[in-house]
Protein backbone atom coordinates (compact mmCIF):
# COMPACT_ATOMS: atom_id res chain seq x y z
CA UNK A 1 0.00 0.00 0.00
CA UNK A 2 0.90 3.44 -0.59
CA UNK A 3 2.03 5.38 2.46
CA UNK A 4 1.95 9.04 2.73
CA UNK A 5 3.09 11.04 5.84
CA UNK A 6 2.77 13.90 6.93
CA UNK A 7 5.04 15.38 9.18
CA UNK A 8 3.11 16.61 12.06
CA UNK A 9 -0.80 15.45 13.81
CA UNK A 10 -0.62 19.11 15.40
CA UNK A 11 1.29 22.09 15.15
CA UNK A 12 0.56 25.26 16.82
CA UNK A 13 2.45 28.55 15.56
CA UNK A 14 1.85 32.62 15.70
CA UNK A 15 1.19 35.00 13.43
CA UNK A 16 3.26 36.20 11.43
CA UNK A 17 5.73 33.15 11.34
CA UNK A 18 6.55 31.14 8.23
CA UNK A 19 5.27 27.61 8.27
CA UNK A 20 6.33 24.37 6.77
CA UNK A 21 4.17 21.57 6.34
CA UNK A 22 5.66 18.32 5.11
CA UNK A 23 4.45 15.57 2.75
CA UNK A 24 6.46 12.98 1.89
CA UNK A 25 5.08 9.09 -0.69
CA UNK A 26 6.75 6.07 -0.34
CA UNK A 27 5.56 5.11 -4.09
CA UNK A 28 6.29 6.43 -7.67
CA UNK A 29 3.17 9.27 -7.68
CA UNK A 30 3.53 11.54 -10.12
CA UNK A 31 0.89 13.94 -8.83
CA UNK A 32 0.65 15.48 -5.46
CA UNK A 33 -2.17 17.59 -3.48
CA UNK A 34 -2.45 20.12 -0.50
CA UNK A 35 -6.01 20.48 0.46
CA UNK A 36 -7.31 22.74 3.45
CA UNK A 37 -10.64 21.00 5.26
CA UNK A 38 -12.94 23.33 7.24
CA UNK A 39 -16.36 22.67 8.69
CA UNK A 40 -19.43 22.93 6.81
CA UNK A 41 -17.01 23.66 3.55
CA UNK A 42 -15.60 20.17 2.64
CA UNK A 43 -11.98 20.33 1.17
CA UNK A 44 -10.62 22.64 -1.02
CA UNK A 45 -7.59 22.49 -3.37
CA UNK A 46 -4.47 24.99 -2.13
CA UNK A 47 -1.89 23.23 -4.95
CA UNK A 48 -0.63 20.49 -6.58
CA UNK A 49 2.27 19.36 -8.53
CA UNK A 50 2.18 16.42 -11.71
CA UNK A 51 6.08 16.23 -11.67
CA UNK A 52 9.11 17.62 -9.88
CA UNK A 53 9.24 21.45 -9.98
CA UNK A 54 6.33 21.36 -11.39
CA UNK A 55 3.16 23.31 -9.29
CA UNK A 56 -0.25 24.69 -10.18
CA UNK A 57 -2.50 26.84 -8.27
CA UNK A 58 -5.60 25.48 -7.14
CA UNK A 59 -8.89 27.32 -5.84
CA UNK A 60 -7.68 28.75 -2.88
CA UNK A 61 -3.60 29.68 -3.40
CA UNK A 62 -3.47 33.21 -1.75
CA UNK A 63 -1.02 33.15 1.25
CA UNK A 64 0.28 29.74 0.16
CA UNK A 65 3.36 28.35 -1.83
CA UNK A 66 4.72 24.69 -2.52
CA UNK A 67 8.00 23.57 -2.99
CA UNK A 68 8.45 19.42 -4.74
CA UNK A 69 12.41 19.51 -5.40
CA UNK A 70 12.05 15.68 -4.78
CA UNK A 71 9.47 13.19 -6.09
CA UNK A 72 8.34 11.61 -2.58
CA UNK A 73 8.15 15.21 -1.18
CA UNK A 74 5.75 17.98 -1.61
CA UNK A 75 5.82 21.19 0.77
CA UNK A 76 3.35 23.36 1.69
CA UNK A 77 4.43 26.89 2.64
CA UNK A 78 2.91 29.46 4.43
CA UNK A 79 4.86 32.68 4.50
CA UNK A 80 3.38 34.47 7.37
CA UNK A 81 0.83 32.45 8.98
CA UNK A 82 -2.48 34.11 10.12
CA UNK A 83 -5.25 33.25 12.22
CA UNK A 84 -7.82 32.46 8.97
CA UNK A 85 -5.13 29.65 8.00
CA UNK A 86 -5.99 27.61 11.40
CA UNK A 87 -7.14 24.36 9.32
CA UNK A 88 -6.98 20.94 8.88
CA UNK A 89 -4.18 20.54 6.23
CA UNK A 90 -4.40 17.28 3.82
CA UNK A 91 -1.83 15.95 1.77
CA UNK A 92 -2.69 13.45 -0.85
CA UNK A 93 -0.84 11.41 -3.58
CA UNK A 94 -1.86 10.00 -6.94
CA UNK A 95 -0.49 7.29 -10.03
CA UNK A 96 -1.87 8.72 -13.25
CA UNK A 97 -5.42 6.30 -13.60
CA UNK A 98 -5.35 4.88 -9.89
CA UNK A 99 -6.96 6.67 -7.15
CA UNK A 100 -6.43 9.25 -4.64
CA UNK A 101 -4.55 8.06 -1.52
CA UNK A 102 -4.86 10.61 1.60
CA UNK A 103 -2.15 11.23 4.45
CA UNK A 104 -3.44 11.52 8.05
CA UNK A 105 -3.71 15.49 8.07
CA UNK A 106 -1.90 18.05 10.39
CA UNK A 107 -4.14 20.15 12.44
CA UNK A 108 -2.53 23.78 12.43
CA UNK A 109 -3.32 26.46 14.80
CA UNK A 110 -1.82 30.08 14.24
CA UNK A 111 -2.44 31.81 17.64
CA UNK B 1 -17.71 24.29 -13.89
CA UNK B 2 -18.27 21.11 -12.06
CA UNK B 3 -19.82 21.20 -8.41
CA UNK B 4 -21.29 18.66 -6.45
CA UNK B 5 -23.90 18.69 -3.47
CA UNK B 6 -24.47 16.75 -0.71
CA UNK B 7 -27.93 17.06 0.39
CA UNK B 8 -27.65 17.51 4.55
CA UNK B 9 -24.75 18.48 6.59
CA UNK B 10 -25.53 15.89 9.48
CA UNK B 11 -27.74 12.68 9.14
CA UNK B 12 -28.65 10.78 12.55
CA UNK B 13 -29.73 6.89 12.04
CA UNK B 14 -30.22 4.26 14.90
CA UNK B 15 -27.75 0.99 14.42
CA UNK B 16 -29.62 -1.45 12.14
CA UNK B 17 -31.12 1.12 9.98
CA UNK B 18 -31.02 1.71 6.43
CA UNK B 19 -27.84 4.79 5.79
CA UNK B 20 -28.65 7.22 2.83
CA UNK B 21 -26.52 10.19 2.33
CA UNK B 22 -27.06 11.53 -0.99
CA UNK B 23 -25.12 13.19 -3.52
CA UNK B 24 -25.85 15.51 -6.97
CA UNK B 25 -23.28 16.69 -9.51
CA UNK B 26 -23.45 18.50 -12.15
CA UNK B 27 -22.38 17.83 -15.46
CA UNK B 28 -22.68 17.63 -18.64
CA UNK B 29 -20.65 14.77 -19.25
CA UNK B 30 -20.95 12.05 -16.63
CA UNK B 31 -17.65 12.56 -14.74
CA UNK B 32 -16.30 10.18 -12.31
CA UNK B 33 -17.32 9.97 -9.25
CA UNK B 34 -15.95 8.84 -5.49
CA UNK B 35 -17.16 8.13 -2.02
CA UNK B 36 -14.45 8.80 0.71
CA UNK B 37 -14.79 8.23 4.79
CA UNK B 38 -13.01 10.34 7.15
CA UNK B 39 -12.89 8.80 10.78
CA UNK B 40 -12.31 10.76 13.39
CA UNK B 41 -8.49 12.31 13.21
CA UNK B 42 -7.43 10.60 10.36
CA UNK B 43 -7.30 11.07 6.65
CA UNK B 44 -9.54 10.19 3.61
CA UNK B 45 -10.41 7.19 2.32
CA UNK B 46 -11.80 5.83 -0.27
CA UNK B 47 -15.29 3.93 -0.12
CA UNK B 48 -15.99 3.26 -3.58
CA UNK B 49 -16.01 5.28 -7.09
CA UNK B 50 -17.90 5.24 -10.25
CA UNK B 51 -15.74 4.84 -13.56
CA UNK B 52 -18.19 4.17 -16.54
CA UNK B 53 -18.81 0.66 -15.75
CA UNK B 54 -21.75 -0.87 -13.46
CA UNK B 55 -24.14 1.96 -12.39
CA UNK B 56 -24.54 0.42 -8.99
CA UNK B 57 -20.97 0.41 -7.35
CA UNK B 58 -20.15 -1.94 -4.36
CA UNK B 59 -17.73 -0.03 -1.96
CA UNK B 60 -16.08 -1.10 1.29
CA UNK B 61 -17.99 -1.88 4.67
CA UNK B 62 -21.18 -3.18 3.12
CA UNK B 63 -21.60 0.38 1.40
CA UNK B 64 -22.88 0.63 -2.18
CA UNK B 65 -23.87 3.70 -4.79
CA UNK B 66 -25.88 3.90 -7.96
CA UNK B 67 -25.17 6.01 -10.32
CA UNK B 68 -28.55 7.82 -11.94
CA UNK B 69 -27.43 9.81 -14.95
CA UNK B 70 -30.76 11.19 -15.24
CA UNK B 71 -31.24 12.61 -11.90
CA UNK B 72 -27.35 13.54 -11.83
CA UNK B 73 -26.82 11.30 -8.55
CA UNK B 74 -25.10 9.54 -6.90
CA UNK B 75 -26.39 8.47 -3.27
CA UNK B 76 -24.41 6.35 -1.04
CA UNK B 77 -26.20 3.33 1.02
CA UNK B 78 -25.83 0.65 3.57
CA UNK B 79 -28.89 -1.26 4.86
CA UNK B 80 -27.83 -1.88 7.76
CA UNK B 81 -26.00 0.43 10.03
CA UNK B 82 -23.15 0.15 12.56
CA UNK B 83 -22.20 2.36 15.29
CA UNK B 84 -18.68 2.28 13.39
CA UNK B 85 -20.05 3.96 10.43
CA UNK B 86 -20.32 7.09 12.16
CA UNK B 87 -17.81 9.48 10.63
CA UNK B 88 -17.90 12.05 8.13
CA UNK B 89 -18.65 10.94 4.38
CA UNK B 90 -17.14 13.48 1.19
CA UNK B 91 -19.01 12.63 -2.17
CA UNK B 92 -16.04 13.64 -4.59
CA UNK B 93 -16.20 14.23 -9.01
CA UNK B 94 -13.32 14.23 -11.41
CA UNK B 95 -14.83 15.74 -14.23
CA UNK B 96 -13.95 13.63 -17.81
CA UNK B 97 -10.92 15.05 -18.75
CA UNK B 98 -9.97 16.65 -15.46
CA UNK B 99 -6.71 18.28 -15.31
CA UNK B 100 -4.32 16.09 -13.57
CA UNK B 101 -7.67 14.11 -12.06
CA UNK B 102 -8.20 16.80 -9.63
CA UNK B 103 -11.06 15.81 -7.23
CA UNK B 104 -13.88 18.42 -6.22
CA UNK B 105 -15.44 17.57 -3.13
CA UNK B 106 -18.72 17.93 -1.40
CA UNK B 107 -18.92 19.69 2.04
CA UNK B 108 -19.22 16.59 3.44
CA UNK B 109 -22.07 15.09 5.43
CA UNK B 110 -21.38 13.83 9.16
CA UNK B 111 -23.26 10.53 10.37
CA UNK B 112 -24.04 9.76 13.48
CA UNK B 113 -25.20 6.37 14.44
CA UNK B 114 -27.66 6.05 17.49
CA UNK B 115 -27.65 3.01 19.65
Amino acid sequence: DVKVTQSSRYLVKRTGEKVFLECVQDMDHENMFWYRQDPGLGLRLIYFSYDVKMKEKGDIPEGYSVSREKKERFSLILESASTNQTSMYLCATKRQGSSYTFGSGTRLTVV
Amino acid sequence: AQSVTQLGSHVSVSEGALVLLRCNYSSSVPPYLFWYVQYPNQGLQLLLKYTSAATLVKGINGFEAEFKKSETSFHLTKPSAHMSDAAEYFCAVRPYGGSQGNLIFGKGTKLSVKP
